[in-house]
């Protein structure tokens, strides 16, 4: 079974602050994480993605994450952010050619508010 | 680049009623086409999985008989919700999947039942 946590239901920082969004993962195999964000009355857009090489993966919009295997954990990242950024996070896992195909399964999300 | 459209963006329907969305892969092709809903307030489930050459598999608590799929080429998918009550309602992604490994997501369509 897979499964994501993001303990973090909502996270509220300032304009031009630094925002770090936790996110842990279960999976028997090689996952496949991705970070997706959903603005308001939208679906889904593709933030990063990380299935192997250098942990740490560079998304749009300032955005990166880094995977630590040891801790199961793909914590998304940006340096300062900016009052656009207000929107729902989810974290992803899949595996990449396991029976379930391309099964992802995300966590509950996290809230972001960016205050100005 | 690789785009999914969805139809309709949103629509209403009367309890008991039946309604179908549409998924369009644009730029890539869709080997494998995935369903999902989001209920309000909860993350995204999913409903099913349709992969070329293989049988459309459902999730635990979705069926074929209520939520019937065609996925007839490598660019289009429709899902049906049948006979919608209002634990129905939500937004419906279509997330297509192209060889690369990445699953594209259309924009959803919001289902609000009556």
């Amino acid at each position: 079974a897979q499964s994501v946590t993001q303990p973090d239901a909502r996270v509220t920082v300032s304009e031009g602050a630094s925002l770090q969004l936790r996110c842990k993962y279960s999976y028997s195999g090689t996952p496949y994480l991705f970070w997706y964000v959903q603005y308001p009355r939208q679906g889904l857009q593709l933030l990063l993605k990380y299935y192997s090489g250098d942990p740490v993966v560079q998304g749009v919009n300032g955005f990166e994450a880094e995977f630590i295997k040891s801790n199961s954990s793909f914590h998304l990242r940006k340096a300062s952010v900016h009052w656009s950024d207000s929107a729902v996070y989810f974290c992803a896992v899949s595996g990449l050619t396991n029976s379930a195909g391309n099964k992802l399964t995300f966590g509950i999300g996290t809230r972001v508010l960016v205050r100005p | 680049g690789a785009l999914v459209y969805q139809y309709p963006r949103r629509t209403i329907c009367k309890s008991g009623t039946s309604m179908r969305m549409e998924c369009q892969a644009v730029g890539f092709q869709a080997t494998s086409v995935a369903w999902y809903r989001q209920s309000p307030q909860k993350t995204f489930e999913l409903i099913a999985l349709s992969t070329v050459n293989s049988a459309i598999k459902y999730e635990q608590n979705f069926t074929q008989e209520k939520f019937p799929i065609s996925h007839p080429n490598l660019s289009f998918s429709s899902m049906t919700v049948l006979n919608a009550y209002l634990e129905d309602r939500g937004l419906y992604l279509c997330g297509a999947r192209g060889q690369g490994g990445t699953q594209y997501f259309g924009p959803g369509t919001r289902l609000l039942v009556l």
